[in-house]
């Protein structure tokens, strides 16, 4: 089966940093995506590695590791705009993304 | 350039009715996924189609389930004969290209329905 796991929820005070991990199993695998979905709103799109290592955006990371099949996002420098739901993702052999069940953040001041 | 437009964004149904939504991909799209999102879950995706074809169906259910992307127009998801289990957030997305590594997803703000 293909699969994505990720915590429920994670808790932050504003201006730290904040990890969110994701392990994968897919049949396919052409990179991992993370995307941000405020409270009914639409998913938004934040990073994507198709290559082990780290891909840097701003206040926003993300990692892989093929091998491990696992990756992470980090946010640096956290701002109470960043409570949201992060969603992992993996884009599998036919094209289509595969989410994992979502990541709830919640930045306290 | 717009982004991807879908409507209508909230729609009420009654158990036994049809509900259409619609899709708009960004201008230069040709490729088209819809997603659907229950409450506190991830995206699940339904179907994926290029214009005037279905690539990928495998997420759709096999009954009064049906999607389309016409040469003109808007993609269209169909749900007939409504149950109270399809309430959810159905959500559009399209890219440029579907190499992988090469394009991204974009989604719409999505079509929340309510069955009643």
């Amino acid at each position: 089966g293909q699969s994505l796991e990720q915590p429920s929820e994670v808790t932050a005070v504003e201006g730290a940093i904040v990890q969110i991990n994701c392990t994968y199993q897919t049949s396919g695998f052409y990179g991992l995506s993370w995307y941000q979905q405020h409270d009914g709103g639409a998913p938004t799109f934040l990073s994507y590695n198709a290559l082990d290592g780290l891909e840097e955006t701003g206040r926003f990371s993300s990692f892989l590791s093929r091998s491990d099949s696992y990756g992470y996002l980090l946010l640096q420098e956290l701002q109470m705009k960043d409570s949201a739901s992060y969603f992992c993702a993996v884009m599998d052999s036919s094209y289509k993304l595969i989410f994992g069940s979502g990541t709830r953040l919640l930045v306290r001041p | 350039n717009a982004g991807v437009m879908q409507n209508p964004r909230h729609l009420v149904r009654r158990r036994g009715q049809e509900a259409r939504l619609r899709c708009s991909p960004m201008k230069g799209h040709s490729h088209v996924y819809w997603y659907r999102q229950l409450p506190e879950e991830g995206l699940k995706f339904m179907v994926y189609l290029q214009k005037e074809n279905i690539i990928d169906e495998s997420g759709m259910p096999k009954e009064r389930f049906s999607a389309e992307f016409p040469k003109e127009g808007p993609s269209i998801l169909r749900i007939q004969q409504v149950v109270r289990g399809d309430s959810a957030a159905y959500f559009c997305a399209s890219s440029a290209v579907a190499a992988p590594g090469t394009d991204t997803q974009y989604f719409g703000p999505g079509t929340r329905l309510t069955v009643l």
